[in-house]
Formats: C-alpha cells, sequence, structure tokens
C-alpha cells in the first residue's frame, strides 16, 4: 500500500500569506497525485488533478507541483475562506490512499 | 449538472446492517465509477473502495472486505453501500463519489454526495 505522509498536520497562517503543504508518497507515483480541499461540515471538492492540472472554477491562487515521490500544494495570498482541511491522494495504485490531512487555521 | 445524492443519517445499534444509497444524475451513470469513502470523527479521509458501474465489478481496500458490499442498480442510476455486523466503530460520514476517467480505472474524485453519517450506538 501506497502511503502519502503529508506536513504540516496543522498550521496557523495570516491572510495574504503563502502556504506551501507537501505531500510525499512512499514510492513513485508519476503524476497521478490529487489535491481535495474540505470546509467544516462539507463534503470534500477537487482542487488540483494529476499533480499540477487546475480545476474549472477553483481559484488561481492554488496550484500544484511535484511528481514521483514530492508533490506540493501552493496557496498564494491565502484568504479567510481558504480556512479547511486538506488531502493528497494517489490514484497510481490499488488500493487507493489519502494523506492524512493538513489544516489550516486562518489567523 | 452533475449531482450525487445520498440518503439520510442512520442511528443503529451493535450487530445491525445498514444500506447507503447514492442517487447519481447529470451525467451517464455507467461511464464512471463509484468510489465509498470514510471518515470517522474528527478523523481525515479513508478510501474504501469502488464499483464500476459498467461491470459491477469492485475493488476494495484491506478492512473493508466481507461486511462492506457495493452493489448497484443501473436502472435507476444508484449506488449502494452495505454494512453489516455493524460495530460501534463504523460509526462515521460514508461519501459516495464519482471517479473521473474510465469506469474501470477511475482517477480523481470530481464529483462528492453531501455524506451519510451513520451511527453504531447500544
Amino acid at each position: 500500500e501506497i502511503v502519502l505522509t503529508q506536513s504540516p498536520e496543522f498550521q496557523s497562517v495570516t491572510p495574504k500569506e503563502k502556504v506551501i503543504i507537501t505531500c510525499r508518497a512512499s514510492q513513485n507515483i508519476d503524476s497521478n497525485l490529487h489535491w481535495y480541499q474540505q470546509k467544516p461540515d462539507q463534503s470534500p471538492k477537487l482542487l488540483i488533478k494529476r499533480a499540477s492540472q487546475p480545476i474549472s472554477g477553483v481559484p488561481s491562487r492554488f496550484s500544484g507541483s511535484g511528481s514521483g515521490t514530492d508533490f506540493t500544494l501552493t496557496i498564494n495570498g491565502l484568504e479567510a475562506e481558504d480556512a479547511a482541511a486538506y488531502y493528497c491522494h494517489q490514484t497510481d495504485t490499488l488500493p487507493r490512499t489519502f494523506g492524512q490531512g493538513t489544516k489550516l487555521e486562518i489567523k | 449538472q452533475v449531482q450525487l445524492v445520498q440518503s439520510g443519517s442512520e442511528l443503529k445499534k451493535p450487530g445491525d446492517s445498514v444500506k447507503v444509497s447514492c442517487k447519481a444524475s447529470g451525467y451517464r451513470f455507467i461511464s464512471y465509477a463509484i468510489n465509498w469513502v470514510r471518515q470517522a470523527p474528527g478523523q481525515g479521509l479513508e478510501w474504501m473502495g469502488w464499483i464500476n458501474t459498467n461491470t459491477g465489478e469492485t475493488a476494495s481496500a484491506q478492512g473493508f472486505t466481507g461486511r462492506f458490499v457495493f452493489t448497484l442498480d443501473t436502472s435507476v442510476s444508484t449506488a449502494y453501500l452495505q454494512i453489516s455486523s455493524l460495530k460501534p466503530e463504523d460509526t462515521a460520514i460514508y461519501y459516495c463519489t464519482r471517479g473521473s476517467g474510465h469506469s474501470s480505472n477511475p482517477e480523481e474524485l470530481d464529483y462528492w454526495g453531501q455524506g451519510t453519517l451513520v451511527t453504531v450506538s447500544s
């Protein structure tokens, strides 16, 4: 099973700050890595697919990069509405797996 | 527009069974696999498995075999998750979610249901 390790697990940040969340895979998963945002009491929402491909309707301040085993989700110019948990997810092999999540708190 | 609408919350006793439904609309149901994801209270997301809506073939994560069964009724564009012999540790929100790409090898999860809370308590 591929283990995805996210860091940090929790971050308290101020608006307009740049935030970088990392996701490391236990083995090579090429670009088969996706990012989701889950706001409190809501269903998860797809943010970035295949490591770096944007999703229609998602603000341009969200971007992704990486391939192989190391990936990043970057939020440029954090806004208050970005308070949420963020998860990476691999679809390279079965079983599919998620990272443990990163919770962003807005100061 | 694509929608996945799940059945309502359930309160069950240990040993009971539960069947959660996920009705799809706005797209061709058999073209995309349905994945199931569990979220225990205050915890992260856990991939349970998927069902190929074209063939009925399933794939499951370890820990979600046996008591957890994925089924379909393509005539009403609905997927089901049945859990038998419920335990208190099955208490969680269960999400159905559409896997983009081919139904036999789904990729990113592009649409999600609203979630169904299953509570198991004596």
